[in-house]
């Protein structure tokens, strides 16, 4: 069975520093997504950004981007510039390529960001 | 503006009686899941269902029912075998997958359950 663990339960930044949260998982396949989720206080799920395994190179979106190591199995998450709003949990996930979207996800890093 | 509905926001039963939880969506999206979140535990999957009248557990499904009657509506029941029902409830929906395109998860607002 695929598993996804974060070793960081929580994480603290200064605001518009950089910050950069950890993830690893496990599986036997060799084509597979990997996700980083937002869960503000609101408590809504917010996809941030999405790698697929067969692409080398690393997902971008604005200020969020990943180091994957497709090898060593490991999928972290940089901020940059880190904003009050960007406060929130964080969670990892994985899914394989077909099928339904059933979503394996690591425990999840509060992230804390320090004005 | 298309979205997920889940209902109520929170959720108060006594212990030994059965709950139904709502979930709404009208993204003309054919699946639909239930996703439990507990403190420090990410989400865990219950059930999910990629066709109306179908539906399969997830790694959670002991104590939960669920029904799939019509393509917007995707209820759980919380059932009195659950042994730890207190929790946050996700509701989600999707496109079915493709080779031509993968759409991404759309989550609801979320239930938030208390059974004392």
């Amino acid at each position: 069975a695929q598993t996804v663990t974060q070793s960081q339960p929580e994480m603290s930044v200064q605001e518009a520093e950089t910050v950069t949260l950890s993830c690893t998982y496990d599986t036997s396949e060799s084509d597979y997504y990997l996700f980083w989720y937002k869960q503000p206080p609101s408590r809504q799920m917010i996809l941030v950004i999405r790698q697929e395994a067969y692409k080398q190179q690393n997902a971008t979106e604005n200020r969020f981007s990943v180091n994957f190591q497709k090898a060593a199995k490991s999928f972290s998450l940089k901020i940059s510039d880190s904003q009050l709003g960007d406060a929130a949990m964080y969670f990892c996930a994985y899914r394989r390529i077909q099928g339904a979207q059933k979503l394996v996800f690591g425990q999840g890093t509060r992230l804390t960001i320090n004005p | 503006d298309g979205g997920i509905t889940q209902s109520p926001k929170y959720l108060f039963r006594k212990e030994g009686q059965n709950v139904t939880l709502s979930c709404e969506q009208n993204l003309n999206h054919d699946a639909m899941y239930w996703y439990r979140q507990d403190p420090g535990q990410g989400l865990r999957l219950i059930y999910y269902s990629q066709i109306v009248n179908d539906f399969q557990k997830g790694d959670i499904a002991e104590g939960y029912s669920v029904s799939r009657e019509k393509k917007e509506s995707f209820p759980l029941t919380v059932t009195s075998a659950q042994k730890n029902p207190t929790a946050f409830y996700l509701c989600a929906s999707s496109k079915l997958w493709s080779y031509s395109e993968d759409s991404p998860l759309h989550f609801g607002n979320g239930t938030r359950l208390t059974v004392t």
